[in-house]
């Protein structure tokens, strides 16, 4: 497709079950960044992807939240044995070769809206 | 550290009144700046952009932002408002000289547009 994609885009499950979100990227976009929006609120910045590495983990909450990015492209967003306050909309970016002195903007997926029980 | 701040939670204009969002920012070295709107259960969605050059940047759906850098702001504007403008603003910030890019959010500000 065109934009960025993620899937589910919705997800109720249980408090203490293991999920997974995923972002397919728009193609050709070398740099990922997944963050949270709880409901109504600005955006929390949680990692950030230039191909399959993470230089920046700076805004995982615990370890229980995890991300990789395999073949530079999809990512996937994993939160272990949630809690009711990891319910949030989470949503993905991508933008064209970022960096210094890149002007690109980052483009987002419309979200997974994550309901912990 | 960069900051970005959205004074208004909230902003209510009449159909066909001017619409203005503010945005005022903190950067080290030269800033780019960043509008993007959000309708509900949706991503956000990218409306403009100020590198370097013309003040005055026009973008989509007829909005436009003025770069104020002694004022360090970047307000959004519209000459005419719409009710489908009804959504929610963020104004974003990077350092140019930043390694990767960082965006930095602001709060976002909430437009509502009555008829």
């Amino acid at each position: 497709g065109a934009g960025v994609s993620q899937s589910p885009s919705n997800k109720v499950t249980e408090k203490g079950k293991d999920v997974e979100l995923r972002c397919d990227p728009i193609s050709g976009h070398t740099a990922l960044y997944w963050y949270r929006q709880s409901l109504g609120q600005g955006l929390e910045f949680l990692i950030y992807f230039q191909g399959n590495s993470a230089p920046d983990k700076s805004g995982l909450p615990s370890d229980r939240f995890s991300a990789e990015r395999t073949g530079g492209s999809v990512s996937t967003l994993t939160i272990q044995r949630t809690q009711q306050e990891d319910s949030a909309v989470y949503l993905c970016a991508s933008s064209f070769m970022p960096g210094q002195g890149s002007n690109q903007p980052q483009h987002f997926g419309d979200g997974t809206r994550l309901s912990i029980l | 550290a960069q900051s970005v701040a959205q004074p208004e939670d909230q902003v209510n204009v009449a159909e066909g009144n001017p619409l203005t969002v503010k945005c005022t920012y903190s950067v080290s070295g030269n800033p780019y700046l960043f509008w993007y709107v959000q309708y509900p259960n949706r991503g956000l969605q990218f409306l403009l952009k100020y590198i370097t050059g013309d003040n005055l940047v026009k973008g989509s759906y007829g909005f436009e932002a003025e770069f104020n850098k002694s004022q360090t702001s970047f307000h959004l504007k519209k000459p005419s408002a719409l009710v489908s403008d009804s959504a929610l603003y963020f104004c974003a910030v990077r350092d140019a000289t930043d390694s990767w890019g960082k965006l930095q959010f602001g709060a976002g500000t909430q437009v509502v547009v009555t008829p």
